[in-house]
């Protein structure tokens, strides 16, 4: 696609329910990344995936929480045992980055999921 | 440790009046990367520019313009003439210029509100 496309684009959960969310990159870009957003807040860094290699995870705030990138394309942000701190706008980007050097053309973003844990 | 310090929270102008957003950053690196951002109500991050610590020259583009200073770790974003449709949440972020490190740090935000 044009875009870096996320689903659901709302989602409400009970506390302790287990959330999937989705990230489709633009076709092509090696770098994907997720951020949460909470609310008023800037994005704060989550995790990094170069193709389907997870590289940097340290911004995942607890064990409940765990992406993946299996085939190097879309990717998965799973929370398990929801809490209401969980509650955010999650965004995905992605960034085409080139081959044997840090060219990059600028990270694009999705327009989030916003998770509200009840 | 890195840190991004947008200290406007809201400004409020009306249309065509000029406008700055401040950006102060801190940073051990030497070398890092400066961005800006903007966030219109439908979510998205916009990719407005990106700075590169060794190049101090302003960008002005249309009716934007960035002024970088090293000696004040500030990226100030200036908006010239603002009309309506630049009313969003504009976000300065950093990331060091080193291979592997990829995380952008964001500061946290200015609700920027163009009043007709």
């Amino acid at each position: 696609g044009a875009g870096v496309s996320q689903s659901p684009r709302y989602k409400v959960a009970k506390r302790g329910q287990d959330v999937a969310l989705r990230c489709d990159p633009i076709s092509g870009h090696v770098s994907l990344f997720w951020y949460q957003q909470a609310l008023g807040q800037g994005p704060e860094f989550l995790t990094y995936f170069q193709n389907e290699a997870q590289l940097d995870k340290s911004g995942l705030p607890s064990d409940r929480f765990f992406a993946e990138r299996p085939e190097g394309s879309v990717s998965t942000l799973k929370i398990q045992r929801t809490q209401q701190e969980d509650s955010a706008v999650y965004l995905c980007a992605s960034s085409l980055r080139q081959k044997g050097g840090d060219r990059e053309d600028g990270y694009t973003f999705g327009s989030g999921t916003r998770l509200t844990v009840v | 440790a890195q840190k991004v310090t947008q200290a406007q929270t809201e400004i409020s102008v009306v249309e065509k009046e000029d406008v700055t957003l401040d950006c102060v950053y801190e940073t051990r690196d030497t070398t890092y990367y400066l961005f800006w951002y903007k966030q219109p109500p439908s979510g998205e991050l916009v990719f407005l520019i990106r700075r590169n610590s060794f190049d101090e020259q302003n960008e002005i583009s249309g009716r934007y313009s960035w002024n970088f200073q090293k000696s004040t770790s500030s990226f100030n974003f200036t908006i010239t003439a603002s009309q309506v449709v630049d009313s969003a949440v504009y976000f300065c972020a950093l990331r060091p210029l080193i291979q592997g490190a990829q995380k952008l740090v964001f500061g946290q935000g200015t609700r920027l509100t163009i009043n007709p």
